[in-house]
């Protein structure tokens, strides 16, 4: 079947706008992970949703950033008027039901804040 | 707080040698210990966890619940080992918290 996708793969934006990320998790998976990977940095997490439920949402950088999740299935992130900073790869991963189950990674947006 | 450390950043080992890729965590409970690699260009992805107690390609790692330590060791490194590693710590239907990852470079 599928593994998981992102779109866009690659985005470009100016400073000050704001952007949507997606990601389609394999189907039936219950747990949903967004991680962001900066150049030279290791994975920091963002937030996790349980179905359509986020109990983890402590990695959110600031409130700038917000994430949904619908019908259990494709997630959201999007973050508001975007910072150079803001500039990394965003991983998004799905698992059965969480925790210890084996996450899949998709392949990651490429978000470039000019 | 679950935490999950690698200390180093980098390392190199000349093909052949042994390798040993070292990881500790902080956890209170019975934690799920995974370690995950990226290729060079391409998705994340798991190598192995150490509820299954298996070798995949040639790496093993024993959970050292004494010294909480998860080190993942190889004899004979590969070129094709040169990657991005991963420890992560996870517990039952919670997140998953990942080391800040090393890079593992396999001179010919």
């Amino acid at each position: 079947g599928a593994g998981v996708s992102q779109s866009p793969s690659n985005k470009v934006t100016e400073k000050g706008k704001d952007v949507e990320l997606r990601c389609d998790p394999i189907s039936g998976h219950t747990a949903l992970y967004w991680y962001r990977q900066s150049l030279g940095q290791g994975l920091e997490f963002l937030i996790y949703f349980q179905g359509n439920s986020a109990p983890d949402k402590s990695g959110l950088p600031s409130d700038r950033f917000s994430a949904e999740r619908t019908g259990g299935s494709v997630s959201t992130l999007t973050i508001q008027r975007t910072q150079q900073e803001d500039s990394a790869v965003y991983l998004c991963a799905s698992s059965g039901r969480g925790g210890a189950d084996t996450q899949y990674f998709g392949p990651g947006t490429r978000l470039t804040v000019l | 707080a679950q935490r999950v450390t690698q200390p180093e950043k980098l390392l190199s080992v000349f093909k052949g040698a042994p390798v040993e890729l070292k990881c500790n965590y902080s956890y209170s409970g019975s934690p799920e210990l995974f370690w995950y690699v990226q290729y060079s260009r391409q998705r994340l992805q798991l190598l192995l966890r150490h509820i299954s107690r298996e070798s995949i390609k040639g790496f093993t790692a024993d959970l050292n619940k004494g010294e909480t330590s998860f080190h993942l060791k190889k004899p004979f490194a590969q070129e094709e080992d040169s990657a991005m590693y991963y420890c992560a710590l996870s517990e039952p239907y919670d997140k998953v918290i990942f080391g800040p990852g090393t890079s593992l470079s396999v001179i010919p």
